[in-house]
């Protein structure tokens, strides 16, 4: 079956330590896309990449880093100096054409020890 | 704009009623909207679509309106069942945009 799997499903940061979560499509879809969800609230957008070896930070991109070395992966690197990581983390990835639904992994939820 | 808040509106409704879910958005450039439903735990699954070109179109059990005079849009759910029990979010692409703007969400809850 064609879908984006992201994983692991839960994660846990130490205190001065990076952790990366990984997403993987199989839809050929070119575009890819990193969301954050905290409780109660919308998805806000992190990262996007339409193209392989580009990206573009979205509305909230301090403390995440990103790399698109291939058309199926887009994985997310939450580094030490994202303060508030604690969220619930979803991947997603459209066509690469205008009015495109994205469409989602089941998310990673990191909690910090 | 966004309210930021831990209380997401809710929408109760009994089982076999009919739902209708709203959404308000602010760009009168955006030219592409989308409803998903996210349950517990899941990343969000695409319900339908509608360009506004449009100003309706339905799915099997939902229909989504658009009225952009007033910049409105509503997703309804024919007779609804325990399984539509979830958040539901309206996003909205603004033209030339490569990227969606999501609302807060409206949690759904199916009374027996």
């Amino acid at each position: 079956d064609g879908g984006i799997t992201q994983s692991p499903k839960y994660l846990f940061r130490k205190e001065g330590q990076n952790v990366t979560l990984s997403c993987e499509q199989n839809l050929n879809h070119d575009a890819m896309y990193w969301y954050r969800q905290d409780p109660g609230q919308g998805l806000r957008l992190i990262y996007y990449s339409q193209i392989v070896n580009d990206f573009q930070k979205g509305d909230i991109a301090e403390g995440y880093s990103v790399s698109r070395e291939k058309k199926e992966s887009f994985p997310l690197t939450v580094t030490s100096a994202q303060k508030n990581p604690t969220a619930f983390y979803l991947c997603a990835s459209s066509l690469e054409r205008s009015n495109q639904p994205q469409h989602f992994g089941d998310g990673t939820r990191l909690s910090i020890l | 704009g966004e309210s930021v808040g831990l209380h997401l509106p809710t929408l109760s409704v009994q089982e076999g009623d009919n739902s209708i879910i709203n959404c308000a958005y602010s760009n009168s450039a955006s030219d592409y909207f989308i409803w998903y439903k996210q349950e517990s735990g899941k990343g969000p699954q695409f319900i339908i679509d509608i360009r506004s070109n449009m100003d309706k179109r339905q799915g099997q059990r939902v229909t989504v309106l658009l009225n952009k005079t007033v910049k409105h849009l509503s997703l309804q759910i024919a007779a609804t069942q325990p399984g539509d029990s979830a958040v539901y979010f309206c996003a909205e692409n603004v033209q030339g945009a490569q990227k969606l703007v999501f609302g807060q969400g409206t949690r759904l809850t199916i009374n027996p």
